[in-house]
């Protein structure tokens, strides 16, 4: 596998609770993706980086947020968590936008 | 509202025989079709892809066919093995960085 650490691999919390997500990478990649994976829904995307503290929005970023303040790690954050955003998350690097991307192993998050 | 359609969402095949599995997109601007395929448990990796000057692509075992007119894109999988059960999900994006979007996913699985 390429470089993507994502933690935790799994979480439980209540709803209310803020939860966030890290992704560490060791390739030196510019770009960084979250990706949700619910079924039926493929992968959709949160949020995604082009750079250190340069972020934009994706499909599905309401209710989470990202910082990227090192080239290495990648944050998503759920200020306030749901039980609609039970879900995998998975994070994702690429050198060039949206080609050849490399996936973590994801993390899967229940929200109670 | 889905951009790119995927079917069937599940498939059964006997080992040595061929995988289909169909892509259907709205967008005319998109000019990049990847395949990624997933393992239980693990995040999605690149299988193969193509861009629209082509009509088919093969990789080993793989071949992406191409339909610019109907905006269609298959896989195709011959001879059929059991490792390649799994998950297969098609893409598309743009160059003017649309944002890679995602089918709804194909579980394959294939007997011995």
């Amino acid at each position: 596998d390429a470089g993507i650490t994502q933690s935790p691999r799994h979480k439980v919390t209540e709803t209310g609770t803020p939860v966030t997500l890290r992704c560490h990478q060791t390739e030196n990649h510019r770009y960084m993706y979250w990706y949700r994976q619910d079924p039926g829904h493929g992968l959709r995307l949160i949020h995604y980086s082009y750079g250190v503290k340069d972020t934009d929005k994706g499909e599905v970023s309401d209710g989470y947020s990202v910082s990227r303040s090192k080239t290495e790690d990648f944050l998503l954050t759920l200020e306030s968590a749901t039980s609609s955003q039970t879900s995998v998350y998975f994070c994702a690097i690429s050198e060039l936008l949206d080609e050849k991307l490399f996936f973590g192993s994801g993390t899967q998050l229940s929200v109670l | 509202q889905q951009q790119v359609k995927q079917s069937p969402q599940s498939l059964i095949v006997q080992k040595g025989g061929i995988s289909i599995i169909n892509c259907a997109y709205e967008n005319t601007a998109f000019d990049y079709f990847p395949w990624y395929q997933q393992f239980p448990g693990k995040g999605p990796a690149l299988l193969i892809a193509i861009r629209p000057d082509v009509s088919e692509k093969k990789e080993g075992r793989f071949t992406i066919s191409f339909n610019k007119s109907a905006k269609q894109f298959s896989l195709h999988i011959m001879d059929s093995q059991p490792g390649d059960s799994a998950t297969y999900f098609c893409a598309a994006s743009t160059a003017a960085g649309n944002k890679l979007t995602f089918g709804g996913g194909t579980r394959v699985l294939v007997k011995p």
